[in-house]
């Protein structure tokens, strides 16, 4: 079926790291690739969206590239901040649904 | 920034009882959806509600749940008969539009069966 796969967390970095999330999804059809993220207490919020092969959401700093022949959308951050401590997910849609991976917990330390 | 309203924040309940979540959408969408987690698994796809009907549904959601929009604001989600596995953190999801391209999600009810 359709789906994504997100490396595991938690994922633990100092204030000012590069941050790298991977995400892969299964190729069926030509889904768009979204990162939602959810902060403490609050829903999951789109972060980012690409919709076609080599498009490059971004937001907040953050990043992530539709790569077809890797079948990989991998969000990136040149330097995090404590605020940016929350989970990520990765999702791709299907019909009317969004199909999200587990999930990665990011813990951002002073 | 208008958002999507869920409550309670928190719902505990006995096996074998019924369960309502309570969700209030953004007021101009028209696309209503329900989503659970797990501990430790994905967020997964219940349901999609438009026009007053159900619109697509997973496996997951069997005759043991159901959907209503009882009036111009809320959209519900009933558990007839709770069981254990259904403790989950359920979220509630509307769009505007046709499609996943921008849902906006409220912040869930954590639903715990005893």
């Amino acid at each position: 079926g359709d789906s994504v796969t997100q490396m595991e967390g938690p994922v633990t970095l100092s204030e000012e790291a590069f941050l790298t999330i991977n995400c892969t999804y299964t190729a069926t059809g030509y889904p768009s690739l979204f990162w939602y993220v959810q902060y403490p207490g609050e829903g999951l919020q789109l972060l980012l969206k690409a919709t076609k092969a080599d498009d490059k959401g971004s937001n907040k700093g953050f990043e992530a590239t539709y790569r077809k022949e890797t079948t990989s959308f991998h969000l990136e951050k040149g330097s995090v901040q404590v605020s940016d401590s929350a989970v990520y997910f990765c999702a791709r849609n299907s019909g009317y649904a969004l199909n999200f991976g587990k999930g990665t917990s990011l813990l951002v330390t002073p | 920034e208008p958002e999507v309203t869920q409550t309670p924040s928190h719902q505990v309940t006995q096996m074998g009882q019924e369960v309502i979540l309570r969700c209030v959408p953004i007021s101009n969408h028209l696309y209503f959806y329900w989503y659970r987690q797990i501990l430790g698994q994905k967020v997964e796809f219940l349901v999609s509600f438009y026009n007053n009907e159900i619109s697509e549904k997973s496996e997951i959601f069997d005759d043991q749940f159901s959907v209503e929009r009882p009036d111009g604001s809320n959209f519900t989600l009933k558990i007839r008969s709770t069981k254990l596995e259904d403790s989950a953190m359920y979220f509630c999801a509307s769009s505007r539009d046709r499609g996943s391209e921008k849902l906006f999600f409220g912040s869930g009810t954590q639903l715990s069966v005893l």
